[in-house]
């Protein structure tokens, strides 16, 4: 069945990095575009960065552009999101999602792991 | 950007009583490839958003047949024939025809 599991969630200071990783089983990885979704606590869904099957293709919200970078390793079957230069504002479960349909762009999630949350706070 | 409003935002209802939730876009969510990019979520206490519905009508894989989407353009209804306890929880509303996908607010459905 299909896994997705982040890690790497915690506490940082505003200004500070984090990297969020999200290990996938259960399908073949490399052939699915995935993205990254967050929930503010309390709050609603907000989608974050959307990647190509192959990394080719990197979108983003622009809420983040500039300081999140999302990437993956195939051979790992792994997702990552790079956070930098963090606010309070980010503060909020990040979920990876499978993404699922014909085209990219438009694509949907279809499965979502459990999420990591990350709290931005000094 | 385009903005989804759904209503209402809580529901009460009684177990094996129907249930509907409106959606609406602010732009039309059919594409010219002849798709249109509506989807229902479900979020449980404490658990991820699960897929219900894509393409406005389609029930994905394990979803119960009392859930159902319908609708066009801009106007949709997701209902849910007979209630039952385990539908608790966040139902969302999303789109997808423009790359920044954005959601509904969220309505919460609660068993009296």
């Amino acid at each position: 069945q299909v896994q997705l599991v982040e890690s790497g969630g915690g506490v940082v200071q505003p200004g500070r990095s984090l990297r969020l990783s999200c290990a996938a089983s259960g399908f073949t990885f490399s052939t699915y575009a995935m993205h990254w979704v967050r929930q503010a606590p309390g709050k609603g869904l907000e989608w974050v960065a959307l990647i190509s099957y192959d990394g080719s293709n990197k979108y983003y919200a622009d809420s983040v552009k500039g300081r999140f970078t999302i990437s993956r390793d195939n051979s790992k079957n792994t997702l990552y999101l790079q956070m930098n230069s963090l606010r309070a504002e980010d503060t909020a479960v990040y979920y990876c999602a499978r993404g699922r349909g014909q085209w990219l762009e438009r694509s949907y999630f279809d499965y979502w792991g459990q999420g990591a949350l990350v709290t931005v706070s000094s | 950007d385009i903005v989804m409003t759904q209503t209402p935002l809580s529901l009460s209802v009684t177990p094996g009583q129907p249930a509907s939730i409106s959606c609406k876009s602010s732009q039309s969510l059919l594409h010219s490839d002849g798709k249109t990019y509506l989807y229902w979520y479900l979020q449980k206490p404490g658990q991820p958003p699960q897929l219900l519905i894509y393409e406005v009508s389609n029930r994905f894989s394990g979803v119960p047949d009392r859930f159902s989407g319908s609708g066009s353009g801009t106007d949709f209804t997701l209902k849910i024939s007979r209630v039952e306890a385990e539908d608790v929880g966040v139902y969302y509303c999303m789109q997808s025809i423009q790359l920044l996908r954005t959601f509904g607010q969220g309505t919460k459905l609660e068993i009296k």
